[in-house]
């Protein structure tokens, strides 16, 4: 559909477990991104990656830690979560060019933690 | 950061008429937007976007206007169907934050039969 899985699709954690959510992009896109979307609330940002390289990290708790092996595969691995951690979890990519990069979404991960 | 927000957080419209989703934006460095759809249980879904330089910018049946004087930003849908049901965001960036897009809380948009 979009060029950009997730999975799982839905998860449901304790809070003391640890789970790992993964997204690949197939568009040969250089850049991803992990985004959170809570109810009601606009889309935030938690992590970029450009060229397999951290360049982002906007004040994430580190129960939240990010992983990208290659420029087509990035993983969230969480541990030790909170029940207002439960939110949809989107993975995005781009080409980054100078231009206007242009992010395509996958379809996300619904995490609730218990 | 800058905040994008949107004037209705919803918004009814008929089937066949056009919708207009507004969308205003704080950030005077702002150099890029777009629109994104999301449907229920789906991630958003890219509609169209805009680069400072224009006013204008058409796709099919959707069309952006962007007044970068009061820094207001819409999206018109012609011919309004129920398959454009959903939430609509905008979003903004500027050349100096890496790309960083700063999204708007979004608007439901809901098609009456």
């Amino acid at each position: 559909e979009t060029g950009v899985t997730q999975t799982p699709r839905h998860l449901v954690m304790g809070m003391t477990n640890k789970k790992s959510l993964k997204c690949e992009q197939h568009l040969g896109h250089n850049a991803m991104y992990w985004y959170k979307q809570s109810a009601k609330k606009p889309l935030e940002l938690m992590f970029v990656y450009n060229f397999k390289e951290q360049t982002e990290n906007n004040s994430v708790p580190s129960r939240f830690s990010p992983e990208c092996p290659n420029s087509s595969h990035l993983f969230l691995h969480l541990h030790t979560l909170q029940p207002e951690d439960s939110a949809l979890y989107l993975c995005a990519s781009s080409h980054v060019s100078g231009g206007t990069d242009t992010q395509y979404f996958g379809p996300g991960t619904r995490l609730t933690v218990l | 950061g800058e905040s994008v927000g949107l004037h209705l957080p919803t918004l009814s419209v008929q089937e066949g008429d056009n919708s207009i989703i507004n969308c205003a934006y704080s950030n005077s460095a702002s150099d890029y937007f777009i629109w994104y759809k999301q449907e229920s249980g789906k991630g958003p879904q890219f509609i169209i976007d805009i680069r400072s330089n224009m006013d204008k910018r058409q796709g099919q049946r959707v069309t952006v206007l962007l007044n970068k004087t009061v820094k207001h930003l819409s999206l018109q849908i012609a011919a309004t169907q129920p398959g454009d049901s959903a939430v609509y965001f905008c979003a903004e960036s500027s050349s100096g934050s890496a790309r960083q897009l700063t999204f708007g809380s979004g608007t439901q948009l809901t098609v009456l039969p």
